[in-house]
Protein backbone atom coordinates (compact mmCIF):
# COMPACT_ATOMS: atom_id res chain seq x y z
CA UNK A 1 0.00 0.00 0.00
CA UNK A 2 1.81 2.86 -1.11
CA UNK A 3 -0.83 5.77 0.62
CA UNK A 4 -2.65 6.58 -2.35
CA UNK A 5 -6.39 7.97 -2.48
CA UNK A 6 -8.21 9.44 -5.18
CA UNK A 7 -11.26 11.50 -5.18
CA UNK A 8 -14.27 11.01 -5.93
CA UNK A 9 -14.40 7.22 -6.79
CA UNK A 10 -17.42 7.43 -9.32
CA UNK A 11 -18.99 10.75 -11.03
CA UNK A 12 -21.24 11.01 -13.42
CA UNK A 13 -21.45 14.33 -15.15
CA UNK A 14 -22.56 16.08 -18.26
CA UNK A 15 -21.26 16.74 -21.40
CA UNK A 16 -19.27 20.13 -21.54
CA UNK A 17 -18.76 20.83 -17.31
CA UNK A 18 -15.54 20.82 -16.04
CA UNK A 19 -14.67 18.14 -13.69
CA UNK A 20 -11.58 17.88 -11.30
CA UNK A 21 -10.10 14.61 -9.94
CA UNK A 22 -7.83 14.81 -7.21
CA UNK A 23 -4.94 12.36 -6.45
CA UNK A 24 -3.63 12.77 -2.47
CA UNK A 25 -0.49 10.40 -1.65
CA UNK A 26 1.06 10.77 1.96
CA UNK A 27 4.50 8.98 1.01
CA UNK A 28 6.24 12.05 -0.23
CA UNK A 29 6.44 10.47 -3.92
CA UNK A 30 8.17 13.17 -6.16
CA UNK A 31 6.35 11.20 -9.41
CA UNK A 32 3.22 11.07 -9.63
CA UNK A 33 0.95 9.85 -12.85
CA UNK A 34 -2.59 10.09 -14.25
CA UNK A 35 -3.45 7.04 -16.79
CA UNK A 36 -6.58 6.11 -18.01
CA UNK A 37 -7.68 2.90 -19.02
CA UNK A 38 -10.32 1.44 -21.52
CA UNK A 39 -11.24 -1.51 -23.39
CA UNK A 40 -8.70 -2.66 -25.87
CA UNK A 41 -6.52 0.43 -25.07
CA UNK A 42 -5.37 -0.32 -21.95
CA UNK A 43 -3.38 1.69 -19.29
CA UNK A 44 -2.70 5.07 -21.41
CA UNK A 45 -0.60 8.09 -19.90
CA UNK A 46 -2.28 11.46 -19.57
CA UNK A 47 -0.17 13.53 -17.70
CA UNK A 48 2.57 13.21 -15.03
CA UNK A 49 4.60 15.48 -12.55
CA UNK A 50 7.88 15.07 -11.94
CA UNK A 51 8.30 17.88 -8.95
CA UNK A 52 5.97 20.72 -7.47
CA UNK A 53 4.71 22.69 -9.90
CA UNK A 54 6.30 20.51 -12.88
CA UNK A 55 4.47 18.55 -15.00
CA UNK A 56 4.91 16.98 -18.48
CA UNK A 57 1.85 15.63 -21.29
CA UNK A 58 1.85 11.98 -21.91
CA UNK A 59 0.16 9.58 -24.39
CA UNK A 60 -3.43 11.23 -24.48
CA UNK A 61 -2.87 14.90 -22.87
CA UNK A 62 -5.07 16.13 -25.17
CA UNK A 63 -8.24 17.63 -22.93
CA UNK A 64 -6.82 17.25 -19.61
CA UNK A 65 -4.78 19.46 -17.77
CA UNK A 66 -3.03 19.04 -14.54
CA UNK A 67 -1.92 20.76 -11.67
CA UNK A 68 0.56 19.91 -8.40
CA UNK A 69 0.44 23.10 -6.00
CA UNK A 70 2.13 20.76 -2.83
CA UNK A 71 3.90 17.05 -3.15
CA UNK A 72 0.69 15.06 -1.59
CA UNK A 73 -1.37 16.32 -4.16
CA UNK A 74 -1.82 15.72 -8.05
CA UNK A 75 -5.05 17.19 -9.54
CA UNK A 76 -6.50 15.78 -12.97
CA UNK A 77 -9.05 18.51 -14.70
CA UNK A 78 -11.18 17.87 -17.53
CA UNK A 79 -12.04 21.75 -18.85
CA UNK A 80 -14.61 20.31 -20.76
CA UNK A 81 -15.76 16.82 -20.43
CA UNK A 82 -16.48 14.91 -23.56
CA UNK A 83 -18.37 11.66 -24.21
CA UNK A 84 -14.97 10.30 -25.29
CA UNK A 85 -13.54 11.06 -21.48
CA UNK A 86 -16.10 8.37 -20.20
CA UNK A 87 -12.95 6.17 -18.96
CA UNK A 88 -11.56 4.70 -15.39
CA UNK A 89 -8.83 6.79 -14.33
CA UNK A 90 -5.61 6.12 -12.63
CA UNK A 91 -2.99 7.91 -10.34
CA UNK A 92 0.19 5.86 -9.79
CA UNK A 93 3.42 6.72 -7.89
CA UNK A 94 6.83 6.04 -8.61
CA UNK A 95 9.14 4.34 -6.16
CA UNK A 96 13.11 4.71 -5.61
CA UNK A 97 13.35 1.75 -7.70
CA UNK A 98 11.50 2.71 -10.55
CA UNK A 99 8.44 0.94 -9.50
CA UNK A 100 4.58 2.16 -9.54
CA UNK A 101 1.89 1.89 -7.28
CA UNK A 102 -1.69 2.54 -8.13
CA UNK A 103 -4.58 4.25 -6.71
CA UNK A 104 -8.09 2.65 -6.70
CA UNK A 105 -9.37 4.63 -9.33
CA UNK A 106 -12.00 7.03 -10.49
CA UNK A 107 -14.85 5.67 -12.33
CA UNK A 108 -16.05 9.33 -14.85
CA UNK A 109 -19.05 8.52 -16.93
CA UNK A 110 -19.52 11.51 -19.39
CA UNK A 111 -23.42 11.66 -20.69
CA UNK B 1 6.77 4.89 -29.08
CA UNK B 2 7.64 1.20 -27.85
CA UNK B 3 4.91 -0.88 -27.58
CA UNK B 4 4.89 -3.98 -25.66
CA UNK B 5 2.06 -7.01 -26.98
CA UNK B 6 0.52 -9.25 -24.74
CA UNK B 7 -0.81 -12.72 -25.25
CA UNK B 8 -2.94 -14.22 -25.45
CA UNK B 9 -5.76 -11.68 -25.09
CA UNK B 10 -8.04 -13.88 -22.83
CA UNK B 11 -7.38 -17.09 -21.34
CA UNK B 12 -10.18 -19.61 -19.64
CA UNK B 13 -8.62 -22.69 -17.38
CA UNK B 14 -9.62 -25.16 -15.29
CA UNK B 15 -8.13 -25.08 -11.94
CA UNK B 16 -4.69 -27.08 -11.31
CA UNK B 17 -3.70 -26.32 -15.14
CA UNK B 18 -0.56 -24.55 -16.15
CA UNK B 19 -0.66 -21.71 -18.27
CA UNK B 20 1.48 -19.33 -19.83
CA UNK B 21 0.82 -15.13 -20.71
CA UNK B 22 3.73 -13.85 -22.87
CA UNK B 23 4.64 -10.00 -23.10
CA UNK B 24 6.51 -9.15 -26.19
CA UNK B 25 8.41 -6.09 -27.83
CA UNK B 26 10.81 -4.88 -30.70
CA UNK B 27 11.90 -2.51 -28.44
CA UNK B 28 14.70 -2.93 -25.54
CA UNK B 29 13.81 -1.75 -21.58
CA UNK B 30 15.23 -1.18 -18.54
CA UNK B 31 12.94 -3.55 -16.67
CA UNK B 32 10.01 -5.23 -17.29
CA UNK B 33 7.07 -5.15 -14.42
CA UNK B 34 4.36 -7.63 -13.84
CA UNK B 35 1.09 -6.21 -11.94
CA UNK B 36 -2.45 -8.17 -11.45
CA UNK B 37 -5.89 -6.01 -11.64
CA UNK B 38 -8.87 -7.43 -10.18
CA UNK B 39 -12.23 -5.87 -11.07
CA UNK B 40 -12.76 -2.50 -9.90
CA UNK B 41 -9.41 -2.26 -8.44
CA UNK B 42 -6.39 -0.52 -8.90
CA UNK B 43 -3.32 -2.69 -10.39
CA UNK B 44 -0.84 -4.57 -8.03
CA UNK B 45 2.63 -5.16 -8.43
CA UNK B 46 3.67 -8.92 -9.10
CA UNK B 47 7.45 -8.28 -9.64
CA UNK B 48 10.19 -6.32 -11.54
CA UNK B 49 12.76 -7.75 -13.22
CA UNK B 50 15.53 -5.80 -14.92
CA UNK B 51 18.44 -8.18 -15.95
CA UNK B 52 18.27 -9.76 -19.07
CA UNK B 53 17.83 -14.15 -18.56
CA UNK B 54 16.51 -12.98 -15.09
CA UNK B 55 14.24 -15.10 -13.02
CA UNK B 56 11.71 -14.11 -10.17
CA UNK B 57 9.98 -16.74 -8.40
CA UNK B 58 6.81 -15.84 -6.55
CA UNK B 59 4.78 -18.39 -4.60
CA UNK B 60 3.43 -20.53 -8.08
CA UNK B 61 4.25 -17.70 -10.48
CA UNK B 62 7.22 -17.57 -11.87
CA UNK B 63 8.55 -14.76 -14.31
CA UNK B 64 11.35 -14.41 -16.84
CA UNK B 65 12.93 -11.36 -18.72
CA UNK B 66 14.70 -11.98 -21.92
CA UNK B 67 18.17 -12.00 -22.79
CA UNK B 68 17.61 -9.27 -24.82
CA UNK B 69 14.99 -7.22 -22.54
CA UNK B 70 12.57 -7.34 -25.24
CA UNK B 71 10.10 -9.69 -23.97
CA UNK B 72 9.01 -11.62 -20.63
CA UNK B 73 6.91 -14.54 -19.81
CA UNK B 74 4.41 -15.11 -16.63
CA UNK B 75 3.79 -18.99 -15.69
CA UNK B 76 1.51 -19.87 -13.57
CA UNK B 77 2.09 -23.76 -12.04
CA UNK B 78 -1.00 -25.22 -10.50
CA UNK B 79 -3.51 -21.85 -11.22
CA UNK B 80 -6.22 -21.24 -8.57
CA UNK B 81 -9.50 -19.32 -8.33
CA UNK B 82 -7.71 -16.85 -6.48
CA UNK B 83 -4.94 -16.23 -9.74
CA UNK B 84 -8.51 -15.13 -11.48
CA UNK B 85 -7.54 -11.27 -12.86
CA UNK B 86 -6.48 -9.16 -15.23
CA UNK B 87 -2.55 -9.20 -16.41
CA UNK B 88 -0.76 -6.68 -17.07
CA UNK B 89 3.10 -5.90 -18.14
CA UNK B 90 4.79 -2.53 -18.12
CA UNK B 91 8.32 -1.49 -19.68
CA UNK B 92 10.20 0.67 -17.88
CA UNK B 93 12.08 3.43 -19.51
CA UNK B 94 14.15 6.51 -18.48
CA UNK B 95 12.93 9.70 -20.18
CA UNK B 96 13.96 13.14 -19.21
CA UNK B 97 12.85 14.11 -16.05
CA UNK B 98 10.95 11.02 -15.44
CA UNK B 99 10.47 7.30 -15.03
CA UNK B 100 7.32 6.24 -18.04
CA UNK B 101 6.26 2.62 -18.31
CA UNK B 102 4.57 1.44 -21.29
CA UNK B 103 1.73 -0.70 -20.55
CA UNK B 104 0.65 -4.23 -22.93
CA UNK B 105 -2.91 -4.33 -22.96
CA UNK B 106 -3.07 -6.95 -20.72
CA UNK B 107 -4.07 -10.35 -20.32
CA UNK B 108 -7.90 -11.50 -18.73
CA UNK B 109 -7.19 -14.53 -16.87
CA UNK B 110 -10.25 -16.94 -15.91
CA UNK B 111 -9.51 -19.99 -13.49
CA UNK B 112 -12.58 -22.14 -13.12
CA UNK B 113 -12.97 -24.09 -10.08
Amino acid sequence: DAGITQSPRHKVTETGTPVTLRCHQTENHRYMYWYRQDPGHGLRLIHYSYGVKDTDKGEVSDGYSVSRSKTEDFLLTLESATSSQTSVYFCAVRESGGEQYFGPGTRLTVT
Amino acid sequence: TQLLEQSPQFLSIQEGENLTVYCNSSSVFSSLQWYRQEPGEGPVLLVTVVTGGEVKKLKRLTFQFGDARKDSSLHITAAQPGDTGLYLCAGGESGAGSYQLTFGKGTKLSVIP
